[in-house]
């Protein structure tokens, strides 16, 4: 599949479980974010990684752990979320971030309900 | 502080209708900003980007940075426009890491 594809669509998990997001983009970018989308919040920018380090932590609390271990794919570990922590989940990628070219292309997203 | 301002959550026009959808940024430097789209079922996708001044599905947008606004226009909303329109920023040397605003969602009647 081209693009930027995320799973699992839908998330179901209690404050006390441990589960991962996954991304993977064959774009051939450089560059991987986790942004959030709640309800009547703007998207928020939570991770960026590029060519695989991490160059961004937007004061997101650890028990949202990300990881990449390659261009390709993106993780993100969730463990003893919070009800407040449901949201659907963004991943995007762009070339890099030292190129200029600053288009995202997203995931379709992952909605995760914390009960 | 950075900050995208979408001051309308709902537009409802008529087809056939102008339609603009406002957006004001705050930020320092020398922003580049976008409009984003996601159309109902699909994900989000950029529309148009200021450093283009592309016409986009008839969609224009002037950055103005007297104003520091980046308003979406078009002269005849049609009704495949509906969607959630969302305008964003990136700073200086920013890469992808963009500033959303809230999003406006248009919706074109018949």
């Amino acid at each position: 599949e081209t693009g930027v594809t995320q799973t699992p669509r839908h998330l179901v998990m209690g404050m006390t479980n441990k589960k991962s997001l996954k991304c993977e983009q064959h774009l051939g970018h450089n560059a991987m974010y986790w942004y959030k989308q709640s309800a009547k919040k703007p998207l928020e920018l939570m991770f960026v990684y590029n060519f695989k380090e991490q160059t961004e932590n937007n004061s997101v609390p650890s028990r949202f752990s990300p990881e990449c271990p390659n261009s390709s794919h993106l993780f993100l570990h969730l463990h003893t979320l919070q009800p407040e922590d449901s949201a659907l989940y963004l991943c995007a990628s762009s070339q890099d971030l030292d190129s200029g070219a600053n288009v995202l292309t997203f995931g379709a997203g992952s909605r995760l309900t914390v009960l | 502080a950075q900050r995208v301002t979408q001051p309308e959550k709902l537009l409802s026009v008529f087809k056939g209708a102008p339609v603009e959808l406002k957006c004001n940024y705050s930020y320092s430097g020398s922003p580049e900003l976008f409009w984003y789209v996601q159309y109902s079922r699909q994900r989000l996708q950029l529309l148009l980007r200021h450093i283009s001044r592309e016409s986009i599905k008839g969609f224009t947008a002037d950055l103005n940075k007297g104003e520091t606004s980046f308003h979406l226009k078009k002269p005849f909303a049609q009704e495949e426009d509906s969607a959630m329109y969302y305008c964003a920023l990136s700073g200086d040397n920013q890469g992808g890491k963009l500033i959303f605003g809230q999003g406006t969602e248009l919706s074109v009647k018949p």
